[in-house]
């Protein structure tokens, strides 16, 4: 089945930004409609943070901004907190017959 | 805002059907636009779509569960169901209920989680 490849982790500093990528396995991100993103803390269920690329939800800090370009998509932390250390993981679907929802594997933000 | 919150057994026998129900709050199971997911975690992995079912009963599921796994919704009771029949000890997850008014691949209401456990 196509995929959606995420680093296994990333991290950074207090202040910083960091960008967590979510590459379409299966060829262009043409396959790939569009890409949400959801954060977990250890022991919760996810939440979303960005849906069509870029937009966010209400309540959701403008610190978390999103971007696509060719076969992937990337989700951007500015201005790191300690509160952003969770895991990350994008989804979309795939423009197939069956048009089944796919996830990323997840990506560890570690704030150092 | 809405809330979900999944009810079903922890732990199962191999061979078994698993049976999950979702009570949404807070709004209408029944509302347009809205799609009813289950998705589920193996421990310590990633995210897995199982499928969703829509208040008028359309459904669509994951092909690599498809043949295993059946949705419904009880409009009456602000329910949806999920059935995973021939469950194995690779079905064992943490199971979540979530709405989406995005889309049916935007999740943005979530249920708590409910750990199921296959073991003989």
């Amino acid at each position: 089945q196509s995929a959606l490849t995420q680093p296994a982790s990333v991290s950074g500093s207090p202040g910083q930004s960091v960008t967590i990528s979510c590459t379409g396995t299966s060829g262009p991100f043409g396959s790939y409609i569009l890409v949400s993103w959801y954060q977990q803390h250890p022991g919760k269920a996810p939440t979303l943070i960005l849906y069509d690329d870029s937009q966010r939800p209400s309540g959701v800090s403008n610190r978390f901004s999103g971007s696509k370009s060719g076969s992937t998509a990337s989700l951007t932390i500015s201005g790191l907190q300690a509160e952003d250390e969770a895991d990350y993981y994008c989804c979309s679907y795939v423009a197939s017959i069956t048009f089944p929802v796919v996830f990323g594997g997840g990506t560890k933000l570690t704030v150092l | 805002q809405l809330q979900l919150q999944e009810s079903g057994p922890g732990l199962m026998k191999p061979s078994q059907t698993l049976s999950l129900t979702c009570t949404v709050s807070g709004g209408s199971i029944s509302s347009a636009g809205y799609y009813w997911s289950w998705i589920r975690q193996h421990p310590g992995k990633g995210l897995e779509w199982i499928g969703y079912i829509y208040f008028s009963g359309n459904t669509h599921y994951n092909p690599s569960l498809k043949s295993r796994v059946t949705m419904s919704v009880d409009t009456s009771k602000n329910q949806f169901s999920l059935k995973v029949k021939s469950v194995t000890a690779a079905d064992t997850a943490v199971y979540y209920c979530v709405g989406g008014s995005s889309g049916y691949d935007v999740f943005d209401s979530w249920g708590q989680g409910t750990l199921v456990s296959v073991s003989s």
